[in-house]
């Protein structure tokens, strides 16, 4: 198989707090990590993509000073969404990839809550 | 700039056949993905095509026409638990997955 896990599965927080989010791939070696988001009723918005020990490379318009990535292993990387505000409200979803075929497997995702 | 096109929504009829179709403009080909995706849950796999052609899988086909920059997802012996969006998705000649929005299949009995 090829399990993603992702933790937490759900999280209220605080606005102007911060809060870190898990993604590991279980049983294989991630060469990639994605870090998508997604609002109700709408597509897969790709938020970074990252390569374990180099800096994440982020899409346009995607704030790096907010969202951080950090891609400590090839099983693990987390996102930490800082100063949250409502308006990070989201479902945030991890993927991971192997070299071949590049197939993304998707974590669960994280439903965030900023009050 | 890179595109990829598929309708919206789509109804159909538990226990018909449906064929979901995509067709992409992208700056080289590298593979196409299609995920299905339940509301409120993260994407799965469903199938890859690299070459062209018809790849089966259970009730689920999908068809690659690299020529024409098509494909269709087909489904056949529709069940209730197929209600989901279906994402078609392209790997670009950066092994960059380029998404589409995503059809919203809608199963009534």
């Amino acid at each position: 198989g090829a399990v993603v896990s992702q933790h937490p599965s759900w999280v209220i927080c605080k606005s102007g707090t911060s809060v870190k989010i898990e993604c590991r791939s279980l049983d294989f070696q991630a060469t990639t990590m994605f870090w998508y988001r997604q609002f109700p009723k709408q597509s897969l918005m790709l938020m970074a993509t990252s390569n374990e020990g180099s800096k994440a490379t982020y899409e346009q318009g995607v704030e790096k000073d907010k969202f951080l990535i950090n891609h400590a292993s090839l099983t693990l990387s987390t996102l930490t969404v800082t100063s949250a505000h409502p308006e990070d409200s989201s479902f945030y979803i991890c993927s991971a990839s192997k070299r071949e075929p590049h197939e993304q497997y998707f974590g669960p995702g994280t439903r965030l809550t900023v009050t | 700039g890179q595109n990829i096109d598929q309708p919206t929504e789509m109804t159909a009829t538990e226990g018909a056949i449906v064929q979901i179709n995509c067709t992409y403009q992208t700056s080289g080909f590298n593979g196409l993905f299609w995920y299905q995706q339940h509301a409120g849950e993260a994407p799965t796999f469903l199938s890859y095509n690299v070459l062209d052609g018809l790849e089966e899988k259970g009730r689920f086909s999908s068809f690659l026409s690299r020529s024409k920059g098509y494909s269709y997802l087909l489904l056949k012996e529709l069940q209730m638990k197929d209600s989901a969006s279906y994402l078609c998705a392209v790997l670009d000649s950066n092994y960059q997955l380029i998404w589409g929005a995503g059809t919203k299949l809608i199963i009534k009995p």
